[in-house]
């Protein structure tokens, strides 16, 4: 079974313009999360979806956005790209949510650099 | 508000040491789940256990171990006769209900030959 898929897997951006990163979740996953992990600060958390609607939302500025398409898939926009953007951006999918007990399951990641 | 601190920065240990790895949290919540999470250098997040708050009894798979105490707030985790292929990046995190899964800064771990 494929687990989560994260595409592309590099990135090189320059100041100012748009990104879109792209996540498939697992097969039955209705829950995708993102998180930002850039160098020294951890894992951030960005945008929660499932079935479609945004859950919830990280400490981010509203140039981070995103959407959940009806297969579950879904996509991480990042406008006006700023240099402490360049991160290691990841993917997880989950099944839905029954309180909190799910396990996450990652994909590689997406790694913006912004020059 | 929800924590998950991890004061151990980065770890170097010779194979075959034991190795702990301390996590303490925070939260107002009486139900809540805890995680370990292992990301080698592909950057995969690998899942490795999961702990409610009910559930106080440690558990031991293999080499790997855990100690859930909720008096001193802590999930700590122990890599017994430590590996070189046990170096990664270790996260401990938390979620309670509905919410976000917020994760520790991580320990670096680097078991050397």
């Amino acid at each position: 079974e494929a687990g989560v898929t994260q595409s592309p897997t590099h990135l090189i951006k320059t100041r100012g313009q748009q990104v879109t990163l792209r996540c498939s979740p697992i097969s039955g996953h209705t829950s995708v999360y993102w998180y930002q992990q850039a160098l020294g600060l951890g894992l951030q958390f960005l945008l929660w979806y499932d079935e479609g609607e945004e859950r919830n939302r990280g400490n981010f500025p509203p140039r981070f956005s995103g959407r959940q398409f009806p297969n579950y898939s879904s996509e991480l926009n990042v406008n006006a790209l700023e240099l402490e953007d360049s991160a290691l951006y990841l993917c997880a999918s989950s099944s839905r949510g029954t309180g909190g007990r799910e396990k996450l399951f990652f994909g590689s990641g997406t790694q913006l650099s912004v020059l | 508000a929800q924590k998950v601190t991890q004061a151990q920065t980065e770890i170097s240990v010779v194979e075959k040491e034991d190795v702990t790895l301390d996590c303490v949290y925070e939260t107002r919540d009486t139900t809540y789940y805890l995680f370990w999470y292992k990301q080698p250098p592909s950057g995969e997040l690998v899942f490795l256990i999961r702990r409610n708050s009910f559930d106080e009894q440690n558990e031991i798979s293999g080499r790997y171990s855990w100690n859930f105490q909720k008096s001193t707030s802590s999930f700590n985790f122990t890599i017994t006769a430590s590996q070189v292929v046990d170096s990664a990046v270790y996260f401990c995190a938390l979620r309670n209900g509905y919410n976000k899964l917020i994760f520790g800064a991580g320990t670096r771990l680097a078991v050397h030959p």
